[in-house]
Order: structure tokens, then C-alpha cells, then sequence
């Protein structure tokens, strides 16, 4: 298998512009997270689904995040308007269940500008 | 929520000496707690886990402890060397269908 795939590896957009980050999990993988990393706040768990459904969203900062998760084999987290704020690694990470033995794609390193 | 404070947030060490890293996390039922390695530039990986049903756990020279009245687990590393040089990642969750909170982590460089 080749782990969770996640695209593009690096994005630097202007303030504005709309970014969308892209996730495949490991096949047969049942849960799908959204991480973002930073220096001054960690790793911070921006949404869970479960199922394709998304069970908890509270770690959202606000309404410029959205996710989807459309099927099985594939998620989005889309940010639009993007804010210099936002420049953070994102991490998607998937597991067969919930908490347990979660395997973390190898992050998308946004800048924005 | 669970809140899981970890502690150093670095440390440093001479190669072969041992190392410890400490958590405490806030809710009663966690039950599952597992430790990340995160490489400089790469992904967090899980490196051990330990449940709430034993105390201790080790694989080679990493062993983790669990004391649930106090509410506190621990990450040791013996006989380091450089390439265990990495942020470490404590994290506590009620197993199954949940999610994992984490530490702040620790950045632990082991020197030749």
C-alpha cells in the first residue's frame, strides 16, 4: 500500500485566493483526519469523518474551512478566502478506527502571502 | 474535552544515556495512549501505544508507563543515539470511535 497520499506537497498562494488540499487514505481505512501544525499551536485536529461522514468539526477554525469527504478513496479541506494565518503544515491522517494507529500522510506545507 | 499537557518541551541528552518524557491528560475515561515520532520535515509516526488495562509496555529501548490514578504516562528511551533525535507526541483518547488530543510535544537531540 502507499500510505496516505496527500497533494500538493507545497502551495504558496496570495491572501485571497482559494486552496484546496487534497487526501487519499490507506484503502479499507475507515476514518479520515485533518491535522494543522504549527510552531505556536501544535497539532490541532481540524475535523474527523467517520464513514465518509464527518462526526466532529468543532477544531474548524471558522467558516473560511470547509472539508469534504466524497467517497471513500478521497477528501478535500478547502480554504477560501486564504489568510497569512493560515500558512501551517496540514496533515491528513487515516485509520481502520477512530483514535487507534492513525497513519499521517506526508503533509501539505502551505504559505500564504 | 481531554486536555494532555506534556513536559519537557525539549531535552537534551549525550548519546547512550536514557530519556524521559512525561504526560498528564484531564479525562478519567482515556484509555488509549499513544506516543508520535515526528522527524525534522516528515510526517508523525506511531512509535508505541499503551491501553489502560496494563501499566507498562516495551518494545527494545522504548518502554511506556501508565498510571491512571494519577493520570499520567510516560515515555522512556534507552540508550539513545543520534537518530532518536525527533519531537515526541504523547496523546490520550477514549479508544474506538474517537479522537486523539495531543501534547504540545518535545524535541528531544541526543549528541554524539
Amino acid at each position: 500500500d502507499a500510505g496516505v497520499i496527500q497533494s500538493p506537497r507545497h502551495e504558496v498562494t496570495e491572501m485571497g485566493q482559494e486552496v484546496t488540499l487534497r487526501c487519499k487514505p490507506i484503502s479499507g481505512h475507515n476514518s479520515l483526519f485533518w491535522y494543522r501544525q504549527t510552531m505556536m499551536r501544535g497539532l490541532e485536529l481540524l475535523i474527523y469523518f467517520n464513514n465518509n461522514v464527518p462526526i466532529d468539526d468543532s477544531g474548524m477554525p471558522e467558516d473560511r474551512f470547509s472539508a469534504k469527504m466524497p467517497n471513500a478513496s478521497f477528501s478535500t479541506l478547502k480554504i477560501q478566502p486564504s489568510e497569512p494565518r493560515d500558512s501551517a503544515v496540514y496533515f491528513c491522517a487515516s485509520s481502520l478506527a477512530g483514535a487507534e494507529t492513525q497513519y499521517f500522510g506526508p503533509g501539505t506545507r502551505l504559505l500564504v502571502l | 474535552g481531554e486536555n494532555v499537557e506534556q513536559h519537557p518541551s525539549t531535552l537534551s541528552v549525550q548519546e547512550g544515556d536514557s530519556a524521559v518524557i512525561k504526560c498528564t491528560y484531564s479525562d478519567s475515561a482515556s484509555n488509549y495512549f499513544p506516543w508520535y515520532k515526528q522527524e525534522l520535515g516528515k510526517r508523525p509516526q506511531l512509535i508505541i501505544d499503551i491501553r489502560s488495562n496494563v501499566g507498562e509496555k516495551k518494545d527494545q529501548r522504548i518502554a511506556v508507563t501508565l498510571n491512571k490514578t494519577a493520570k499520567h504516562f510516560s515515555l522512556h528511551i534507552t540508550e539513545t543515539q543520534p537518530e532518536d533525535s525527533a519531537v515526541y507526541f504523547c496523546a490520550a483518547a477514549y479508544s474506538g470511535y474517537s479522537t486523539l488530543t495531543f501534547g504540545k510535544g518535545t524535541m528531544l537531540l541526543v549528541s554524539p
